[in-house]
């Protein structure tokens, strides 16, 4: 069956750092992949997308990698903030529907 | 501003009774979709629709029902028969998933007492 595996346990980093998030998958061939932030409480908001013909996206501080010979998207945030410190899901495309990693907190102490 | 309304944020049930959640979106998006989140759970697929009158099921569809009468509007029924309904529920809708992404709303929490 497919799989999503995100790192369940918190990622705690310095401020100023980069933030590495893992998103591995398996019995998939997604034709994209995209990335979101959770508040709690609150929906998910879309950060980025990344097809499978493309090996990276990059968008102000934030940088999504996608190797489908491996099965992973790399997730990073430069220059990390406190304000950064929320839920991130990744979330992998077929056709007409999305299906979701459990998703990892990320926590920016200052 | 262009977004997507669920209605109630809150939302207490008792055993036995079912309760409808309203979503509404003035994106002109002709997709919508629901999904539940459970505490450590990632989102679970419940039911999605493409186009008005028209919707399919998804991964966790049992114990649930929709109708996609208008195209700004799709509410979620959940039945007694759902065996475990307490959980974050979150409506989303998009243009075709492949050129763009899902817009959500701000989620309703439903509570089985």
């Amino acid at each position: 069956s497919q799989k999503i595996e995100q790192n369940s346990e918190a990622l705690n980093i310095q401020e100023g750092k980069t933030a590495t998030l893992t998103c591995n998958y398996t019995n998939y061939s997604p034709a994209y992949l995209q990335w979101y932030r959770q508040d709690p409480g609150r929906g998910p908001v879309f950060l980025l997308l990344i097809r499978e013909n493309e090996k990276e996206k990059r968008k102000e501080r934030l940088k999504v990698t996608f190797d489908t010979t491996l099965k992973q998207s790399l997730f990073h945030i430069t220059a990390s903030q406190p304000a950064d410190s929320a839920t991130y899901l990744c979330a992998l495309g077929g056709y007409s529907t999305l299906t979701f990693g459990k998703g990892t907190m990320l926590l920016v102490s200052p | 501003d262009g977004g997507i309304t669920q209605s109630p944020k809150y939302l207490f049930r008792k055993e036995g009774q079912n309760v409808t959640l309203s979503c509404e979106q003035n994106l002109n998006h002709d997709a919508m979709y629901w999904y539940r989140q459970d505490p450590g759970q990632g989102l679970r697929l419940i039911y999605y629709s493409q186009i008005v009158n028209d919707f399919q099921k998804g991964d966790i569809a049992e114990g649930y029902s929709v109708s996609r009468e208008k195209k700004e509007s799709f509410p979620l029924t959940v039945t007694s028969a759902q065996k475990n309904p307490t959980a974050f529920y979150l409506c989303a809708s998009s243009i075709p998933l492949a050129a763009g992404e899902l817009f959500f709303g701000e989620g309703s929490r439903l509570t089985v007492l």
